[in-house]
């Protein structure tokens, strides 16, 4: 059963507007969630993070927001430029130290 | 540069044919672990590694092997490959929550 759901495969948006990306999860003891990106040809790499006690995290163009009520984060790139185009994973970490990852939502940003 | 390498970046090979991707980084992580990504499915966890001589199973072991007998190196074996292991594998490391991965290795077994 996926733990990390992206129900979402592909987001396309116009550049200069907001993007949103939705990650839904079902374990409550996670206690951190990370975004990656990952360009077609390269390994993923890390994006931004939040932990389980927050519910927002902003760095520069992206924010991510935690609803643990509803075991939701979503990140938002606003505004969104043509370089952002690429695979978005979301993950959680259990207590293990394991990350569970989403499918993927693959975003592209149209000039 | 801090960064995860692995090798060969595209391997076709046939049904049975053991064969070895290597993984090593350079930032003294003691995790490690291997996932594989397949369309639809994300990232999936093959095994991973806290420590020098500590490998532990993931969610997708099966069919597959590690080791890790130096902190740098985290090899990735496949003793008899089989076709439903085609897929782009993943080697990372981390010393927190972020993980830093490698670019991949293209896996076809025909």
């Amino acid at each position: 059963d996926q733990q990390v759901k992206q129900n979402s495969p592909s987001l396309s948006v116009q550049e200069g507007r907001i993007s949103i990306l939705n990650c839904d999860y079902t374990n409550s003891m996670f206690d951190y969630f990370l975004w990656y990106k990952k360009y077609p040809a390269e390994g993923p790499t890390f994006l931004i993070s939040i932990s389980s006690i927050k519910d927002k995290n902003e760095d520069g163009r992206f924010t991510v927001f935690l609803n643990k009520s509803a075991k939701h984060l979503s990140l938002h790139i606003v505004p969104s430029q043509p370089g952002d185009s690429a695979v978005y994973f979301c993950a959680a970490k259990d207590n293990t130290g394991k990350l569970i990852f989403g499918q993927g939502t693959t975003l592209q940003v149209k000039p | 540069e801090a960064q995860v390498t692995q090798n060969p970046r595209y391997l076709i090979t046939v049904t049975g044919k053991k064969l070895t991707v290597t993984c090593s980084q350079n930032m003294n992580h003691e995790y490690m672990s291997w996932y594989r990504q397949d369309p639809g499915l994300g990232l999936r966890q093959i095994y991973y590694s806290m420590n020098v001589e500590v490998t532990d199973k993931g969610d997708v072991p099966e069919g597959y092997k590690v080791s890790r007998k130096e902190k740098r190196n985290f090899p990735l074996i496949l003793e008899s490959p089989s076709p439903n292991q085609t897929s782009l594998y993943f080697c990372a490391s981390a010393s927190s929550a972020e993980q830093y991965f490698g670019p991949g290795t293209r896996l076809t077994v025909t």
